[in-house]
């Protein structure tokens, strides 16, 4: 089991406030993403690292943003909460040398957010 | 633009019978094609995942076959048992500019009953 740890699991917040989301691993892992996943849907990329001081937009376009200070720690950002932003969070981390050489993708449990 | 879809959306099977999910892509680049497997309240998890220089990969009860001409992939799962529902989805990668980015299907509930 992967270690991979995202803070809080569930959060119910009003609109316009502002909410960070944790996530931290202790694999050492360099890369690092960011997905948000809606019932019935795929997982779309909003944000991507490749290490510290590194982060990159993903293909889904967010409101949100990342900061990447230190290996362990991607945290995600929201500046003013909205109901459109109500969705599951999932963070996940990369080994490298996962399944013969080709990168494996390691997910958190997710952050179920719901603003109302 | 989905770059991989998955069929059937969701699943009903008796246990001990066989799952069946199918994934079709568009990018023939495409070079890695793994499958997640989510239980509620968890995130996804690696299941198995298969290359495009072998048409099929078996691990334990769960084999992917490998159809490259049709740009489709399946997962079976053999003896399904109630612990194998879950949410399963289809992911495909390439090596580009040294990073591997997965596309993700939408995701197939199969759900086996005893």
């Amino acid at each position: 089991e992967a270690d991979i740890y995202q803070t809080p699991r569930y959060l119910v917040i009003g609109t316009g406030k502002k909410i960070t989301l944790e996530c931290s691993q202790t694999m050492g892992h360099d890369k690092m993403y960011w997905y948000q996943q809606d019932p019935g849907m795929e997982l779309h990329l909003i944000h991507y690292s490749y290490g510290v001081n590194s982060t990159e937009k993903g293909d889904l376009s967010s409101e949100s943003t990342v900061s990447r200070i230190r290996t362990e720690h991607f945290p995600l950002t929201l500046e003013s909460a909205r109901p459109s932003h109500t969705s599951q969070y999932l963070c996940a981390s990369s080994d490298p040398l996962g399944d013969r050489g080709q990168e494996t993708q390691y997910f958190g449990p997710g952050t179920r957010l719901l603003v109302l | 633009q989905q770059q991989v879809k998955q069929s059937p959306q969701s699943l009903i099977v008796q246990k001990g019978g066989i799952s069946i999910i199918n994934c079709a892509y568009e990018n023939t680049a495409f070079d890695y094609f793994p499958w997640y497997q989510q239980f509620p309240g968890k995130g996804p998890a690696l299941l198995i995942a298969i290359r495009p220089d072998v048409s099929e990969k078996k691990e334990g009860r769960f084999t992917i076959s490998f159809n490259k001409s049709a740009k489709q992939f399946s997962l079976h799962i053999m003896d399904s048992q109630p612990g194998d529902s879950a949410t399963y989805f289809c992911a495909a990668s390439m090596k580009s500019y040294g990073n591997n980015r997965l596309a993700f299907g939408k995701g197939n509930q199969v759900v086996v009953i005893p």
